[in-house]
């Protein structure tokens, strides 16, 4: 079956544009989570929803940056007035009951702020 | 605060060699454990978690790590590693009952010589 998805995969913006990233989570999945990669670390938590509800957005950097998640399906992550420090890979997870159970991540988007 | 440390970005084994790679971590109650893989240019995928059950854990492609609360560790392992099990580890944690926010560590990039 399909597995999550992202888009653009890759996406260049220049310093102060808004940006828009997209994740399609697989059908019927109830949890779907943030995570911004920078090089050479680890997924970093932004923010989880649980369908249509937004539960945690304490990873969230300032409020240049927002995300929803209108129908409890697809789920939009915008960044406003981009800056160079947000120039990282963005990736989407999506599952069941979040904690115990496991995430499936889509591919990511890289992003790269000039 | 929950966190996870991953000791050692980089590993090097020779092909057939034991695979051992360390995470320890910290939270305050009792956490759920994972470990996810990432190759090159995909999305990462679970290997094998613990929920509070037994504390060995076997997972997907001989993989296996141990749950030692008073070491507060969950180091995976593999007898003997295979060329294709080149490609980056990932710890993480997230709190039980009914937590949801993911902890990565910093990862650790595996590498097997022929």
């Amino acid at each position: 079956g399909a597995g999550v998805s992202q888009s653009p995969r890759y996406k260049v913006a220049k310093r102060g544009q808004d940006v828009a990233l997209r994740c399609d989570p697989i059908s019927g999945h109830v949890s779907l989570f943030w995570y911004q990669q920078a090089l050479g670390q680890g997924p970093e938590f932004l923010t989880y929803f649980q369908n249509e509800a937004q539960l945690d957005k304490s990873g969230l950097p300032s409020d240049r940056f927002f995300a929803e998640r209108p129908e409890g399906s697809v789920s939009t992550l915008k960044i406003q007035r981009t800056q160079q420090e947000d120039s990282a890979v963005y990736l989407c997870a999506s599952g069941g009951l979040a904690g115990i159970n496991e995430q499936f991540f889509g591919p990511g988007t890289r992003l790269t702020v000039l | 605060a929950q966190s996870v440390t991953q000791l050692g970005s980089h590993v090097s084994v020779s092909e057939g060699a034991l695979v051992l790679l360390r995470c320890n971590y910290s939270s305050s109650v009792p956490p759920y454990l994972f470990w996810y893989v990432q190759y090159p240019n995909q999305g990462l995928q679970l290997l094998l978690k613990y929920t509070s059950a037994a504390t060995l854990v076997k997972g997907i492609n001989g993989f296996e790590a141990e749950f030692k609360k008073s070491e507060t560790s969950f180091h995976l392992t593999k007898p003997s590693a295979h060329m294709s099990d080149a490609a980056e580890y990932f710890c993480a944690v997230t709190l039980g009952t009914g937590g949801f926010k993911t902890i990565f560590g910093a990862g650790t990039r595996l590498f097997v010589k022929a």
